[in-house]
């Protein structure tokens, strides 16, 4: 299968600084990449789909100014958290699907702590 | 957009057993039906998954059925070993592919 490659596996930053995450396929163009946020036992959460050179769609209740989303390449999204505090603390997971494909494939995730 | 639920939250069965897990989704015009496993603290990881022009699908001892007029598809694990053990989440598409929403998720236990 193809493969995602998620950057940092974790980080832990202060309150009130801000947290950049990577997502690269590594071996196919992905032309849409979802990003995903879980707090412990539950499911994944769709925070926003990104499609490449164009603006995220984030869902219901997702910070759009907080979590700030950049799709440049086929290759690359980005996630950044701004101005994170201690409830942003979760474990954050992308995905990527090419534009004909169905089958989405995810990276390994980023644990987040905010102290 | 696509709805998807997932039962049952927990299932406990005993090493041999068959495990079933059952989904409903709510988009008619959904076509894809994937089956993810997560292990503590890892990425979810594609085990099956089925296509609406099939009923069932079979890999070894997981198979994936799927009734397109009642709007459900179900995880089928047989002779389930410790291994198994995980959280198991089934998912579906909205919005022409744009959103891949998944269900709350069913942790399943193996006791030897």
């Amino acid at each position: 299968g193809a493969v995602v490659s998620q950057h940092p596996s974790w980080v832990i930053c202060k309150s009130g600084t801000s947290v950049k995450i990577e997502c690269r396929s590594l071996d196919f163009q992905a032309t849409t990449m979802f990003w995903y946020r879980q707090f412990p036992k539950q499911s994944l959460m769709l925070m926003a789909t990104s499609n490449e050179g164009s603006k995220a769609t984030y869902e219901q209740g997702v910070e759009k100014d907080k979590f700030l989303i950049n799709h440049a390449s086929l290759t690359l999204s980005t996630l950044t958290v701004t101005s994170a505090h201690p409830e942003d603390s979760s474990f954050y997971i992308c995905s990527a699907r090419t534009q004909r494909g169905t089958e989405a494939f995810f990276g390994q995730g980023t644990r987040l702590t905010v102290v | 957009g696509e709805n998807v639920e997932q039962h049952p939250s927990t299932l406990s069965v005993q090493e041999g057993d068959s495990a079933v897990i059952k989904c409903t989704y709510s988009d008619s015009a959904s076509n894809y039906f994937p089956w993810y496993k997560q292990e503590l603290g890892k990425r979810p990881q594609l085990i099956i998954d089925i296509r609406s022009n099939v009923g069932e699908k079979k890999d070894q001892r997981i198979a994936v059925t799927l009734n397109k007029t009642a709007k459900h598809f179900s995880l089928h694990i047989t002779e389930t070993q410790p291994e198994d053990s995980a959280v198991y989440f089934c998912a579906g598409f909205s919005g022409g592919y744009n959103k891949l929403i998944f269900g709350a998720g069913t942790r399943l236990a193996v006791h030897p």
